[in-house]
């Protein structure tokens, strides 16, 4: 058990490029969540996949960003055209259906100049 | 939709001593799950312990332990023997049960915890 991973740890961005993170999930967890840290703040919850099936999003969630969980294993966060808003601790976490604990990967700093 | 609340923005406390810090939530749930997590500074989310609604005993690891009053909505997190390395920002969560709706986990601001030597 080698826990959550996320790369990269910190991303430096110009506003209105694309970016994309990457998270591993603890391996034999099936659900994986993506959250969004402000500094100062608790995370907020964006999105959730079920094995590869993405099953809830926040209203948080902007239609220039969109995740993946191609193969129920890892996931990505892509964001488009990032906005200084969108500078921000983006947040993996993975848990089982049951116990639902979610452990916390490091996160990806996203700075957007 | 379920709010989380954490009063104290910030709590110092002197090493060995006993600290408790204080969340309450709203919601319309009967089922539901609260965690508390720790964010040492510039370090990842890690969990300190959870405690599931429909259980009376209130959870304890080690030196962590919840006071968990389900009719009032509080739930309290005590450490015991409080050591320098519990420094942290201190996170209260809730989780639904069941599915239908958003399935992830809503925070309280938190609470900064100092532990001075």
């Amino acid at each position: 058990d080698t826990g959550v991973s996320q790369d990269p740890r910190h991303k430096i961005t110009k506003r209105g490029q694309n970016v994309t993170f990457r998270c591993d999930p603890i391996s034999e967890h099936n659900r994986l969540y993506w959250y969004r840290q402000t500094l100062g703040q608790g995370p907020e919850f964006l999105t959730y996949f079920q094995n590869e099936a993405q099953l809830e999003k926040s209203r948080l969630l902007s239609d220039r960003f969109s995740a993946e969980r191609p193969k129920g294993s890892f996931s990505t966060l892509e964001i488009q055209r990032t906005e200084q808003g969108d500078s921000a601790m983006y947040l993996c976490a993975s848990s089982l259906v049951f116990p639902r604990a979610q452990y916390f990967g490091p996160g990806t700093r996203l700075t957007v100049l | 939709a379920q709010t989380v609340t954490q009063s104290q923005p910030e709590m110092s406390v002197q090493e060995a001593e006993t600290v408790t810090l204080s969340c309450t939530y709203d919601t319309s749930e009967s089922n539901y799950y609260l965690f508390w997590y720790k964010q040492p500074p510039s370090r990842q989310m890690i969990l300190v312990i959870r405690q599931e609604a429909y259980k009376q005993q209130n959870a304890t690891e080690n030196r962590f332990s919840v006071n968990f009053q389900k009719a009032a909505k509080s739930f309290s997190l005590k450490i015991s023997d409080s050591q320098l390395g519990d420094t942290a920002m201190y996170f209260c969560a809730f989780m639904k049960q069941e599915g239908g709706g958003a399935d992830g986990l809503t925070f309280g601001k938190g609470t900064h915890l100092i532990i001075q030597p």
